[in-house]
């Protein structure tokens, strides 16, 4: 089976940009969940998707959008974006989303905003 | 509402050495525990996980887990260290706090291996 894949994995922006990241979850899971992963904040939840809905969502500005596709595959876009975006962001999905469930992440996708 | 601490950012363990990665919890509810594993420029991996069955949990690569109830703590352990196991490793906790199921993240702890 084939894992979550993230695409694209590396990506370099400019400040006030836009960007979106998309991610394939393991066939069968109907939860994607997105992070940003930096140095100095760690692991941050930013938003949980199941069944094209979303169902929790982190502590992050409007900027930090995200939508769900029937097929459950997943995006999630950041407008206007800023210095402090420069992150890896990591989609991971699971089959429910219950807490019990094994979480599986993708590779990431690296953001660096100049 | 949850939350994790993991007691040092780095350790430092000579190859063959024990390896003690410490995590301590807060949770409302009885928890569900993770350590998860990142190798350079990857995603995390899941090493084990505590679901309440046996409080020793044994995962991949020689590494287990004890969930003490009274102290809070579920400490990674792995009795000799290896080159191959220097990563960043992450413990979570997950529960039903408010209907949620999203798992919180510790900082993490960069783990050097010395040959």
């Amino acid at each position: 089976k084939a894992g979550v894949t993230q695409t694209p994995r590396y990506l370099i922006k400019t400040r006030g940009q836009q960007v979106t990241l998309s991610c394939s979850p393991i066939s069968g899971h109907r939860s994607v969940s997105w992070y940003q992963q930096t140095p100095g904040q760690g692991l941050q939840f930013l938003f949980e998707y199941f069944s094209e809905t979303q169902r929790n969502k982190g502590n992050f500005p409007g900027r930090f959008s995200g939508r769900q596709f029937s097929n459950s595959r997943s995006e999630m876009n950041v407008s206007t974006l800023e210095l402090g975006d420069s992150a890896l962001y990591l989609c991971a999905s699971s089959w429910l989303g219950q807490g019990f469930e094994t979480q599986y992440f993708g590779p990431g996708t690296r953001l660096l905003v100049l | 509402a949850q939350s994790v601490t993991q007691l040092g950012s780095h350790v430092s363990v000579s190859e063959g050495a024990l390896v003690l990665l410490r995590c301590n919890y807060s949770s409302s509810v009885p928890p569900y525990l993770f350590w998860y594993v990142q190798y350079p420029n990857q995603g995390l991996q899941l090493l084990l996980k505590y679901t309440s069955a046996a409080t020793l949990v044994k995962g991949i690569n020689g590494f287990e887990a004890e969930f003490k109830k009274s102290e809070t703590s579920f400490h990674l352990t792995k009795p000799s260290a290896h080159m191959s196991d220097a990563a960043e490793y992450f413990c979570a906790v997950s529960d039903a706090s408010g209907g949620s199921y999203i798992p919180t993240f510790g900082r993490g702890t960069s783990l050097i291996v010395h040959p």
